[in-house]
This record gives structure tokens, sequence and C-alpha cells, in this order.
């Protein structure tokens, strides 16, 4: 059974760069989609981003001026950058594991618990 | 990009079915995932593709689309089905992820 731990910090200052690792156990990183996907207080999900385990990455067209995502399959593990963040960045972010099932469409089938991380000075 | 638009709420009596819809352009040519999300927890997959659920997921769900709008129903409701319930679709232009807006199931 695949488990995805966030870690980072919880509070980081307006104008600087958030930065989150999900580090992946229980299973390899290797043949599938890696997200991260963010849900404001009160709010609904939101993806930000997806990277493939070869690195291939496609951006949220609303956050792609400000995202960077990278992989590191020999720790297992997945990074996300945010920059220039703002209150409104204020949200819990998740990692998850995506595949395409025969349907074609996504399907994030293991997430982690999720991290709030606050916007604040 | 696409959009999917949900209702924001909607309420069932407790045994009796609801069905949560979710209506957007990139529904005709991929069907939705559906997810269920509990206060303070991440989402679960309910449905997947045509009619799939994942193991563990009872029977009670099941999973429907026509034309620009996919449906999720919940037949013989519980009261831990109360929930978050999120559509989810691939932009059919960019393969961007999308999400609905999120239905807030009451059961009552």
């Amino acid at each position: 059974q695949v488990q995805l731990q966030e870690s980072g910090p919880g509070l980081v200052k307006p104008s600087e760069t958030l930065s989150l690792t999900c580090t992946v156990s229980g299973g390899s990183i290797s043949d599938y989609y890696w997200s991260w996907i963010r849900q404001p207080p009160g709010q609904g999900l939101e993806w930000i981003a997806y990277i493939y385990y070869n690195g291939y990455t496609n951006y949220n067209p609303s956050l792609k001026s400000r995202v960077t995502m990278s992989v590191d399959t020999s720790k297992n593990q997945f990074s996300l950058k945010l920059s220039s963040v703002t209150a409104a960045d204020t949200a819990v972010y998740f990692c998850a594991r995506g595949r395409i099932p025969a349907s074609g469409s996504y399907m994030h089938d293991s997430w982690g618990q999720g991290t709030l991380v606050t916007v604040s000075s | 990009s696409s959009e999917l638009t949900q209702d924001p709420a909607l309420s069932v009596a407790l045994g009796q079915t609801v069905k949560i819809t979710c209506q957007g352009d990139s529904l005709r040519t991929y069907y939705a995932t559906w997810y269920q999300q509990k206060p303070g927890q991440a989402p679960v997959v309910v449905m997947y593709g045509r009619n799939s659920r994942p193991s563990g997921i009872p029977d009670r769900f099941s999973g429907s689309s026509s034309g620009n709008t996919a449906s999720l129903t919940i037949t013989g409701t519980q009261a831990e089905d109360e929930a978050d319930y999120y559509c989810s679709s691939r932009d059919i232009s960019d393969n961007h992820v999308l999400f609905g807006g999120g239905t807030k199931l009451t059961v009552l």
C-alpha cells in the first residue's frame, strides 16, 4: 500500500517561495503521475501541477508562472515550489498519486494527509 | 480551459437515493472521477471510468454519463455518506486536471 507524506514549512511570508516535498513509501515513483492539489480553508480542490516520473510536467495555467515541480526518483520524492506567495495561497496542500485508467481520465488514487501552509508575515 | 460545474449543496433523507451531477465539455470525451471528502481528511476515489468502484467502496455508489453530464448516484444513502463530493476530469485540449467546485451532501 503506497503512502505519501508531505513535508515543509507551515508558515511562509508574503512574497517568499513556498517549498514542499512529498515522500512516497511502499511503492515506486515510476510509471505514475504525481500531483500537488490544494484546498483553501472552507473551499474546494484546486489542481496545481503534476510531474511524471520521467520529469515531464504539466501546470495549472492560473499558477504556471509561479510553479516549479521536480522529482527525485532515487529518493522516491517529488517537490513543489510556488513563488511570490500571497495570503490567497494559504491552503492545505495535498500530494497525490495519479494514473490514467482505461477510461482515459485522471484518477488520483492515493493521497497524503495534507499539510496546512499559511502565508502571513 | 474547460470547467466542471456542480451543485454546491444537496440533501437526502436517510435510506433514499440521491444523484450528484457534474457538467462540463470535457465530459463528452472523458469519464469523470468522483471523490468523497470528509472533514479533515484527504479525498477518496469512490467512482471512476464508466462505472468502476475502487476496492472497498460500497455498491450503493454508482456512476453514469450522458453528453456533457456525469452523475454519481448513491442508492440507500447512509449517514456515513454525508461528505463533500468532487468530480474531476481531464481537459481535452491541454491534459490539465480539472476539479468541479464540489457538492456538500447532507443526510437528513
